[in-house]
């Protein structure tokens, strides 16, 4: 089964600097979408950002960007120019496609989220 | 604003009594999900729906009860719930189940306190 594991469970950054976020996955599959979700205080989750595992290059939006790499399957999250309104939980979260071999198309799985602080 | 709503914001119930909870959505997507969102737990996949019918429960004990009248409206009709169940549910909708690439749209949720 997949797994995907966010090892911190809280982060401080001050404004305007860069944080990343960190994120690993345990899968035997190739094909797969990564995302990360932000929830800010207002509860409602919102997507950040999206990967296809078979695209090599890194997503990006805007002041987020990613390091995916997927031998070490690992999914961090960079944050540029921290503002105020970053300040959210984040969750990395996993799903497969189900056009692996053998495989199944699951649902999203989620990591247990990092709670990302903002000073100014 | 995702364009999912959940209502109510805020809920509190005793262990016997009886509250539904509502999601409407409008994107005119055809799946929808419940989860359980508790503290330092990742979140929990409930109950799917595809075009208003049932496709996945994920080992869900009977005291939750989900209705999807319509591809719009999602209900979850809880009932004798244990403390344990005091956590925040979410809703969210894609476009349909079976597409990996989907992006989840998520209400703001309902906290739920079981007392």
């Amino acid at each position: 089964a997949q797994t995907v594991t966010q090892s911190q469970p809280e982060m401080s950054v001050q404004e305007a600097e860069t944080v990343t976020l960190s994120c690993t996955y345990d899968t035997s599959e190739s094909d797969y979408y990564l995302f990360w979700y932000k929830q800010p205080p207002s509860r409602q989750m919102i997507l950040v950002i999206r990967q296809e595992a078979y695209k090599q290059q890194n997503a990006t939006e805007n002041r987020f960007s990613v390091n995916f790499q997927k031998a070490a399957k690992s999914f961090s999250l960079k944050i540029s120019d921290s503002q105020l309104g970053d300040a959210a939980m984040y969750f990395c979260a996993y799903r497969s496609t189900g056009r692996n071999y053998g495989g199944s198309q699951g649902n999203l799985i989620f990591g247990k989220g990092t709670k990302l602080s903002v000073k100014p | 604003e995702t364009g999912v709503t959940q209502t109510p914001r805020h809920l509190v119930m005793g262990m016997t009594n009886k509250k539904s909870l509502k999601c409407e959505q409008h994107l005119g997507h055809n799946a929808m999900y419940w989860y359980k969102q508790s503290a330092k737990k990742p979140l929990e996949l409930m109950f799917v729906y595809n075009f208003k019918e049932q496709t996945e429960n994920n080992s869900v004990p009977s005291r939750f009860s989900p209705e999807c009248p319509n591809s719009s409206h999602l209900f979850l009709h809880l009932h004798t719930l244990q403390p344990e169940d005091s956590a925040l549910y979410l809703c969210a909708s894609t476009p349909g189940q079976r597409v990996a690439k989907n992006i989840q749209y998520f209400g703001a949720g309902t906290r739920l306190s079981v007392l």
